[in-house]
Formats: structure tokens, sequence, C-alpha cells
């Protein structure tokens, strides 16, 4: 059984689009995060939650908006989706708000054309 | 802007020998520290841990923790052509409970 798991894999859609991102994890964890991972790698966080509370909220445009509907899932909507967009968007999961180790989803990858 | 840095790297070295990646942060008060292995086109996954001062070792990993220098390493002793992977350098927010924060990965190419 895959762990974290985030749907779909690969998203290739045009500028203007707006687009969704799923992830379920069955660790029976309490936080879920949204982190981006640029070009160059670097993995940065966008979003945190904890038992469907909004916990982290970093500086990211308001065209992306998390939603919990429990703790087992987050999703990520993106509106009017732009080229700077284009990244790997990974879910991840840990047990609680403390400082754990998280556990990651397989990515993915946005392409915006 | 609290940080984590390191070498980009890419770290070429010999199968069987000594990797050694290095990793500095910032935030003085930081208590915990990871350190993730992604192959290229996959997720990160957690290979070691270490929250105290001094080393820590699992199999042929070795993390060492030095918080009056802000210094955290990895040690990868015999490496392995499947060793080759970028090693990402995390540092808990301790402000924002499990936020991590990573440094930009050291690219690790091992040649048999």
């Amino acid at each position: 059984d895959t762990a974290v798991s985030q749907t779909p894999k690969y998203l290739v859609t045009q500028m203007g689009n707006d687009k969704s991102i799923k992830c379920e994890q069955n660790l029976g964890h309490d936080t879920m995060y949204w982190y981006k991972q640029d070009s160059k790698k670097f993995l940065k966080i966008m979003f945190s939650y904890n038992n469907k509370e909004l916990i982290i909220n970093e500086t990211v445009p308001n065209r992306f908006s998390p939603k919990s509907p429990d703790k087992a899932h987050l999703n990520l909507h993106i509106n009017s989706l732009e080229l700077g967009d284009s990244a790997v968007y990974f879910c991840a999961s840990s047990r609680d708000r403390g400082p754990n180790q998280a556990f990651f989803g397989q990515g993915t990858r946005l392409t915006v054309v | 802007q609290k940080e984590v840095e390191q070498n980009s790297g890419p770290l070429s070295v010999p199968e069987g020998a000594i990797a050694s990646l290095n990793c500095t942060y910032s935030d003085r008060v930081s208590q915990s520290f990871f350190w993730y292995r992604q192959y290229s086109g996959k997720s990160p996954e957690l290979i070691m841990s270490i929250y105290s001062n001094g080393d820590k070792e699992d199999g042929r990993f070795t993390a060492q923790l030095n918080k009056a220098s802000q210094y955290v390493s990895l040690l990868i002793r015999d490496s392995q052509p499947s060793d080759s992977a970028t090693y990402l350098c995390a540092v808990n927010d301790h402000n924002q409970g499990g936020k991590l924060i990573f440094g930009q990965g050291t690219e690790l190419s091992v040649k048999p």
C-alpha cells in the first residue's frame, strides 16, 4: 500500500486554466503538507494542515488554495495557471505538527504551456 | 530569512570510498535535522534523522551534528553506484512545528 499517494502524477495544461491535485495518506498522521520543488530542485513548503486546520501558509499567490476535507486528505487547487507555476508538487505527511520526519508522496509534475 | 545551505555539487567519488556531505544552517535554536535522498524523478526519502550533538550511525550512513557550529553532515561509507542521488539536508523550523526548511541539495555521483 502506498503511504502517501497523490494524483495525477503528470499534469500538462494551458495558461489560464484551473487544476487540482489530490493527496491521500493512510499512515494515520495528523499533519499534511504541500511542498513545491522548482527546476533547480529547491524544495519549499507551501501549506500545512493539522487535523483539517491550516497551520502554515507561506507566501504563495492566492491562486493556490489548499483544502482538507479530513485529516487523511489534502488537495491543492490552482486557479489561472501561469508558466511560472510549472514545477513538481509534493504532498507529505507527518505524525503530528511537532518536529518529526515527513513522508513524501511521489510528486505531481505540473507543466504549464 | 532562515537558511539551510549545501554545496550543490556534483560530488563525485569512486565506488568503495567515503562520501562526505555537508550542511550548515542559520537558525541557532533548530533542534531536529534530517537527511533525505532523492533519486532523479522520484520523491525525497528519509535516510537519517539526528537531534543531539555527536554521531548517529545506521548501516553505511553516519550523521554528525554540531549545534555550536550549526553544522550537520552525512557520511556514506563504502559508497555504491546505487547511492548516486541528490541528498537534501532539512531542518525543522522550531517556530512552526513540522515545517521543514530544505537546503538546495548536493548531487552525489559514485563512479564504478
